[in-house]
C-alpha cells in the first residue's frame, strides 16, 4: 500500500519557535508538496519539490521554508512560528506524469501556535 | 483567473437518497479534474479523476462524476448515500499555468452530511 507519513498528528508550539514538520513517502515519487488547510479556504500550496534538492514556492510561501535532502523525505520549516500559522498541514506526493496522476496525502499535522 | 468553485458549504442528504456535490471550474485549455474526500482527522483520499474520454467517470466507494464542458462543471454523484459517506469533499483542477509542475488548484470544500 502506498504511504505518506507525517511525523506528528498534533503539535503545540510557542510563538517565535522554529518548527519542523516531517513527511516521508515510500512510493519513490519525485514530486512532493506541502499544503495548509483552513476552513473555507480549501488547500493552499506552500511549497513543492520536483526532485531531491529542488524546490519551488507555492502560493503562500511567506514564513516557511523547505528541505529535501533525500527523495523520500520533505520537511516544512516554520522559521519563527506565529499564531496565524495555526492550521492543518498536509503533505502529498505524486508521480510527475503530465499532471494526470493523483496525489497521495499524509494524515495531516494539526499545528497550534500559542 | 484559473479557479475552482464549490458553491455549497454543506450538503445534507438522507441515507438511501441520491447525492450531488457540485463543482465548477475556470481554466484555459482542457482541464484535468479530481475529486478527493477527507474523513475527520485524516488526510485527503483520491476518489476519481477526469483526464479525457468518457464524460462519466467512476471512482471509489460507488462515487461517479460527470464532466460537462459546456457548463464547465464536474459534479460528484452517488445513487444511494450512506451515513459513512459523511465527510469533506474537495474538487481540484490542474493549473495549466504551472507548466510541467502540474500544480493543483483546490476548491474550498463541501461538507456532506448523510442523515439516517
Amino acid at each position: 500500500d502506498v504511504k505518506v507519513t507525517q511525523s506528528s498528528r498534533y503539535l503545540v508550539k510557542r510563538t517565535g519557535e522554529k518548527v519542523f514538520l516531517e513527511c516521508v513517502q515510500d512510493m519513490d515519487h519525485e514530486n512532493m508538496f506541502w499544503y495548509r488547510q483552513d476552513p473555507g479556504l480549501g488547500l493552499r500550496l506552500i511549497y513543492f519539490s520536483y526532485d531531491v534538492k529542488m524546490k519551488e514556492k507555492g502560493d503562500i510561501p511567506e514564513g516557511y521554508s523547505v528541505s529535501r535532502e533525500k527523495k523520500e523525505r520533505f520537511s516544512l520549516i516554520l522559521e519563527s512560528a506565529s499564531t496565524n500559522q495555526t492550521s492543518m498541514y498536509l503533505c502529498a506526493s505524486r508521480l510527475p506524469s503530465g499532471g494526470n496522476t493523483e496525489a497521495f496525502f499524509g494524515q495531516g499535522t494539526r499545528l497550534t501556535v500559542v | 483567473a484559473q479557479s475552482v468553485a464549490q458553491p455549497e458549504d454543506q450538503v445534507n442528504v438522507a441515507e438511501g437518497n441520491p447525492l450531488t456535490v457540485k463543482c465548477t471550474y475556470s481554466v484555459s485549455g482542457n482541464p484535468y479534474l479530481f475529486w478527493y474526500v477527507q474523513y475527520p482527522n485524516r488526510g485527503l483520499q483520491f476518489l476519481l479523476k477526469y483526464i479525457t474520454g468518457d464524460n462519466l467517470v467512476k471512482g471509489s466507494y460507488g462515487f461517479e462524476a460527470e464532466f460537462n464542458k459546456s457548463q464547465t462543471s464536474f459534479h460528484l454523484k452517488k445513487p444511494s448515500a450512506l451515513v459513512s459517506d459523511s465527510a469533506l469533499y474537495f474538487c481540484a483542477v490542474r493549473d495549466p499555468r504551472s507548466g510541467g509542475y502540474n500544480k493543483l488548484i483546490f476548491g474550498a470544500g463541501t461538507r456532506l452530511a448523510v442523515h439516517p
